[in-house]
């Protein structure tokens, strides 16, 4: 089964909109961290934002807050005004604390484009 | 300061040769993760290091992929005798207290590997 979920394979948006992106997870772990990541098309992977299962509130940074629904298992990103420059594939990724590693599990990204 | 560094950024390579993927982490970084990008997907986790050991080689996928640590810092990961699926983009993170963020990880730019 899938442990990560992101069902926009693609995205637009109006400059200076707001826009979410969906991210859905399955685990059995009550401690778990989930992530979000920016690709820009040079590559790199951003990290952009980080809500733990046990976080009260949901995290925010700057234009990037997480829509956090724990009972749904959904931890969505809601980018405020956007920018020409958020134009980029979108990765939610979690840590289930039960792994050792900590190793990363993605999903198969959102791709924003925005729109002048 | 330096973040994690990866080299070659780019590597064509035909069908049946071995090739050498590096990874600099960032510096007093103690884990260190290997992942593989293949064209529109997410990332693919492929094996993890604490130090010099490897607790989890998992994802790795197949005898011909290996990976070793040294001085708890540079990796190299090979593969022999590439096979035209593995051409993707290998991307290397690693973690550690950085910034006051504990385990998050921090991604290299990638090597783009093709096999021809």
């Amino acid at each position: 089964a899938q442990k990560i979920t992101q069902t926009q394979p693609g995205m637009f948006v109006q400059e200076k909109e707001a826009v979410t992106l969906d991210c859905t997870y399955d685990t059995s772990d009550p401690s778990y961290g989930l992530f979000w990541y920016k690709q820009p098309s040079s590559g790199e992977m951003i990290f952009l934002i980080y809500q733990g299962s046990y976080d009260q509130q949901n995290a925010t940074e700057g234009r990037y807050s997480l829509n956090f629904q724990k009972a749904r298992k959904s931890a969505n990103l809601v980018i405020s005004a956007s920018q020409l420059g958020d134009s980029a594939m979108y990765f939610c990724a979690m840590r289930e604390a039960r792994d050792s590693s900590y190793k990363l599990i993605f999903g198969s990204g959102t791709r924003l484009l925005v729109r002048p | 300061g330096a973040g994690v560094s990866q080299s070659p950024s780019n590597k064509v390579t035909e069908k049946g040769k071995d090739v050498e993927l590096r990874c600099d982490p960032i510096s007093g970084h103690t884990a260190l993760y290997w992942y593989r990008q293949s064209l529109g997907q997410g990332l693919e986790f492929l094996i993890y290091f604490q130090g010099n050991s490897a607790p989890d080689k998992s994802g790795l996928p197949s005898d011909r992929f290996s990976a070793e640590r040294t001085g708890g810092s540079v990796s190299t990961l090979t593969i022999q005798r590439t096979q035209q699926e593995d051409s993707a983009v290998y991307l290397c993170a690693s973690s550690g207290s950085y910034r006051g963020r504990s385990y998050e990880q921090y991604f290299g730019p990638g090597t783009r590997l093709t096999v021809t």
